[in-house]
C-alpha cells in the first residue's frame, strides 16, 4: 500500500498566519491528492483535489501543491474557521490512503 | 443535491457483528461508487471498502475477512457488515460517495464495541 507521510501532526498557529502542511508519498501517485478538512465531530470536507484544485465554496486562501512526491496545502492569512485537523488522501491506487493528519491549534 | 447519511447501532459487543447503513439521495447507485471509512477517536481515517457501481466489491486487506459491503439499489442503500469486532473497532464510520477522493461524505455513526 502506499503510504502518505503527513507533517507536521500539529501546529501552534497565529490567526493571520500563513500554514503549510505537507504529505509525501512512498511512491508516484501523479497528481491524484486531494487534502481534507476536519472539525470536531463533524465529516471531512474536500477542500484541495488533484493536489491543486479548490474544491466548490473553499476560499481562496487555501491552495495546494505539489513538488514531486511532495504535497502540500496552503492557508495563507489563517482565520478562526481554519482551525481544524487537517488529512490527506491519494487516490491514484488502490487501497486509497490518508495521512496520519495534522491538528492545527491556537497559540 | 447529494446526500448520504449513516445509521446503526451505537454499540457492539466484542465477538459480535456490526451492521451499518448507507442511505444516499441524489445519486444512483448504478451510477456512483460508494466507500466506507472509519476513524478510531483521535486518530487518522481508514479506507475500509468500495462498491462500485457495477456492484463489485474491494476490500481493506487489514479487514477483508472480517468485512462485507452490499446494496440495494432500489432503495438506494449501501450495507457494511463486518464480523468478530474487537475493541479496535470503535470508531465513528463514514459513507463517502468514491468519485474524485471522495467529494462526498455522511456524517457518520460512532460505534463502540464494549460488553
Amino acid at each position: 500500500d502506499i503510504q502518505m507521510t503527513q507533517s507536521p501532526s500539529s501546529m501552534s498557529v497565529s490567526l493571520g498566519d500563513t500554514v503549510t502542511i505537507t504529505c509525501r508519498a512512498s511512491q508516484d501517485v501523479g497528481i491524484y491528492v486531494n487534502w481534507f478538512q476536519q472539525k470536531p465531530g463533524k465529516s471531512p470536507r474536500r477542500m484541495i483535489y488533484r493536489a491543486t484544485n479548490l474544491a466548490d465554496g473553499v476560499p481562496s486562501r487555501f491552495s495546494g501543491s505539489r513538488s514531486g512526491s511532495d504535497y502540500s496545502l496552503t492557508i495563507s492569512s489563517l482565520e478562526s474557521e481554519d482551525v481544524a485537523d487537517y488529512h490527506c488522501l491519494q487516490y491514484d491506487e488502490y487501497p486509497p490512503t490518508f495521512g496520519g493528519g495534522t491538528k492545527l491549534e491556537l497559540k | 443535491q447529494v446526500q448520504l447519511k449513516e445509521s446503526g447501532p451505537g454499540l457492539v459487543q466484542p465477538s459480535q457483528t456490526l451492521s451499518l447503513t448507507c442511505t444516499v439521495s441524489g445519486l444512483s447507485l448504478t451510477s456512483n461508487s460508494v466507500s466506507w471509512i472509519r476513524q478510531p477517536p483521535g486518530k487518522g481515517l481508514e479506507w475500509m471498502g468500495v462498491i462500485w457501481s457495477n456492484g463489485g466489491t474491494d476490500y481493506n486487506s487489514a479487514i477483508k475477512s472480517r468485512l462485507s459491503i452490499s446494496r440495494d439499489t432500489s432503495k438506494s442503500q449501501v450495507f457494511l457488515k463486518m464480523n468478530s469486532l474487537q475493541t479496535e473497532d470503535t470508531a465513528m464510520y463514514f459513507c463517502a460517495r468514491d468519485y474524485g477522493g471522495f467529494d462526498y461524505w455522511g456524517q457518520g455513526v460512532m460505534v463502540t464495541v464494549s460488553s
